[in-house]
């Protein structure tokens, strides 16, 4: 059974800073997808990853995965106010269904 | 349609109703999802259909909830009963069809609070 877990779960930060969101998963999947979700919103697709080695890049927002670790990372660099949001992961399963991260609730201060 | 559309945006039952939330996709997307999410929490998955077949219907909590598609399109996500722990925004979400890689796009959700 595929499990998705995402750290960290909250992260508070500066305008200006980097940081990474780690998305492990436990079983294999060729698929990853980032999403973004603001507050009393539905959610918003960032990144589809296809396939190991995948990286993609938007604004200050760049995603890639390493399927033979498991893992997926999204990276901010230079973080501004406007990414503040609740980012998602989602692995693909063997059935084509999508297993949700819990997501992490991300602030990043004026 | 230009996006997923759901109705109604909110709703706020009694204990015990049924409520019936609503969910257009975008045109021409075969595939179509429902998620729970309660307050600051994760989605939960609760049923897809590929064209007006379910064939997963594990995730649905209980069987108060149900869900039907017709023509390809519309889908209605059905709850008996409802009991306070319903209260949450059911998400709908659509895509090209279930195959791999394609991008799933949500609607804005349908809150429900039951009193």
């Amino acid at each position: 059974e595929l499990k998705v877990e995402q750290n960290p779960l909250f992260l508070s930060m500066q305008e200006g800073k980097n940081y990474t969101i780690y998305c492990n998963y436990s079983t294999t999947s060729d698929r990853l997808y980032w999403y973004r979700q603001d507050p009393g919103k539905s959610l918003e697709s960032l990144f589809v990853l296809l396939s190991n080695g995948a990286v993609k890049q938007e604004g200050r927002l760049m995603a890639s995965l390493d399927t033979k670790a498991r893992l997926s990372t999204l990276h901010i660099t230079a973080a501004v106010h406007d990414l503040s949001a609740t980012y998602f992961c989602a692995a693909e399963d063997s059935n084509y269904q999508l297993i949700w991260g819990a997501g992490t609730k991300l602030i990043i201060k004026p | 349609g230009a996006g997923v559309s759901q109705s109604p945006s909110n709703k706020v039952t009694e204990k015990g109703k049924d409520v019936e939330l609503r969910c257009d996709p975008i045109s021409g997307h075969t595939a179509l999802y429902w998620y729970r999410q309660r307050l600051g929490q994760g989605l939960e998955f609760l049923i897809y259909f590929q064209g007006n077949s379910a064939p997963d219907k594990s995730g649905l909590p209980s069987d108060r909830f149900s869900a039907e598609r017709t023509g390809e399109s519309v889908s209605t996500l059905t709850i008996q009963r409802t009991q306070q722990e319903d209260s949450a925004v059911y998400l709908c979400a659509s895509s090209l069809d279930t195959t791999s890689g394609n991008t799933i796009y949500f609607g804005e959700g349908s809150w429900l609070t039951v009193v």
